[in-house]
């Protein structure tokens, strides 16, 4: 399968946690990464190699990955975390990248 | 700092050919063992990975797209070049490029991306 399904909406209260999940039979063999993207923004790159930080990405956020489903875990929302969240990863054959189709954060 | 710019046009006729040119500062695309790809966003829409290539001309592109799609790079120039061919209004989006770790699995470094519309 070449598919990675999110769940299209998600809310949150301030300060507290939301798990946003990514399933795919490409998660399964291959890293998950994700992105968040703004209004108007390019996406921007939060988590990489399932659970890995880049640089300068706050330690709210958090990955992991077992089976055929990935998580994002933003523990203590905040209001600067409404976005729209976009997993990604390898499809079946491992030879394209296939994006999962996003799941918007609202942040109550 | 890594920067990448996108550059076409804004505008362009149903059934003619979209061109696109990534210019990347702040590295030489040609010193990196690096892919570096196209990703694409339909208005209100989710992200799509078009293809990438690296500094020796190796491909590897998304099998929906890929009869139309011709990627390039011009190391002399430190940029690279997408081409879609036989547009329709469904290829109306934003054009992102970006540098893709391809073994990790990550597009690091993503340009500000450029809005084309399909329209006559």
């Amino acid at each position: 399968s070449s598919e990675l399904t999110q769940d299209p909406a998600m809310s949150v209260a301030l300060g507290q946690t939301v798990r946003i999940t990514c399933q795919g039979d490409g998660v399964r063999a291959y890293y998950a990464t994700w992105y968040q993207q703004k209004p108007g923004q390019a996406p921007v790159l939060i988590i990489f190699g399932n659970k890995k930080r880049p640089s300068g990405i706050p330690d709210r956020f958090s990955g992991s990955s077992s089976g055929t489903t990935a998580s994002l875990t933003i523990t203590g929302a905040q209001a600067e975390d409404e976005a729209d969240y976009y997993c990604s990863s390898r499809d079946s054959s491992g030879n394209h990248v296939v994006f999962g189709g996003g799941t918007k954060l609202t942040v109550l | 700092q890594l920067h990448l710019q996108e550059s076409g046009p804004g505008l362009v006729k149903p059934s003619a050919t979209l061109s696109l040119t990534c210019t990347v500062s702040g590295d030489s695309i040609s010193s990196s063992t690096e892919y570096w790809g196209w990703i694409r966003q339909p208005p209100g829409k989710g992200l799509e990975w078009i293809g990438s290539i690296n500094y020796s001309g190796n491909t590897y592109q998304n099998p929906s797209l890929k009869s139309r799609v011709s990627m390039s790079v011009d190391t002399s120039k430190n940029e690279f070049s997408l081409t879609l061919r036989s547009v329709t209004a469904a290829d109306t989006a934003v054009y992102y490029c970006a540098r893709d770790r391809a073994a990790t699995i990550r597009f690091d470094i993503w340009g500000q991306g450029t809005k084309v519309t399909v329209s006559s």
